[in-house]
């Protein structure tokens, strides 16, 4: 079986601050984790993925995850944030020889200029 | 390529109602899949496709049917309209089975039922 867990609904950053969205994630086989990001009224699109080739995995618009496997997380990260990232954020897990992707809750971020 | 591709959009049923809401794949994707969308609860799986002929339940199965008959096509079936059905659909799609690759999203059908 496997979970993600998402600290924070909500976090809410000035423009230019670091961002810091925080993943755990449970599983009883190596897992495959990512970061999806969802604008207002669209779908779901890829941030990354951590496919065990790298512990820090680096994504689109300047995002990047580290993948720390004593402390089960996956934290996304961006160093200066953006109005234009203000959406809400899901972690994943998948592992094992299931077909399915589970979700975590999601995080909204809000991005204050 | 159009991509994920859902329809309708938007859809308001009455309690008992059937519908059918459409997903389509132009990317030749083996693997397909329904998530609904609800405050607080992120994703959730409803249903999902393996390949033509080969279906499977998700999470949250109950209520919903589902089909594949061609590679490009799965559909999800409301068999009786419920208010705790309402909420936002999405379909997915990745290439091959491997579950490390990634999923493409439809942009969503979202469904109130009164």
């Amino acid at each position: 079986a496997q979970s993600v867990t998402q600290l924070g609904s909500h976090v809410s950053v000035s423009e230019g601050a670091l961002v810091l969205l925080r993943c755990n994630y449970s599983s009883s086989v190596p897992p495959y984790l990512f970061w999806y990001v969802q604008y207002p009224n669209q779908g779901l699109q890829l941030l990354l993925k951590y496919t065990s080739a790298a512990t820090l995995v680096k994504g689109i618009n300047g995002f990047e995850a580290e993948f720390k496997k004593s402390e089960t997380s996956f934290h996304l990260t961006k160093p200066s944030a953006h109005m234009s990232d203000a959406a809400e954020y899901f972690c994943a897990v998948s592992g094992g020889s299931n077909y399915k992707l589970t979700f975590g809750k999601g995080t909204l971020l809000t991005v204050n200029p | 390529n159009a991509g994920v591709t859902q329809t309708p959009k938007f859809q308001v049923l009455k309690t008992g109602q059937s519908m059918t809401l459409q997903c389509a794949q132009d990317m030749n994707h083996e693997y397909m899949s329904w998530y609904r969308q609800d405050p607080g609860m992120g994703l959730r799986l409803i249903h999902y496709s393996v390949g033509a002929g080969i279906t499977d339940q998700g999470e949250v199965p109950n209520g919903y049917n589902v089909s594949r008959s061609t590679t490009e096509d799965f559909p999800l079936r409301l068999l009786s309209a419920a208010p705790s059905q309402t909420s936002v659909y999405f379909c997915a799609s990745r290439p091959g089975t491997d579950i490390y690759n990634e999923q493409f999203f439809g942009p969503g059908t979202r469904l109130t039922v009164l």
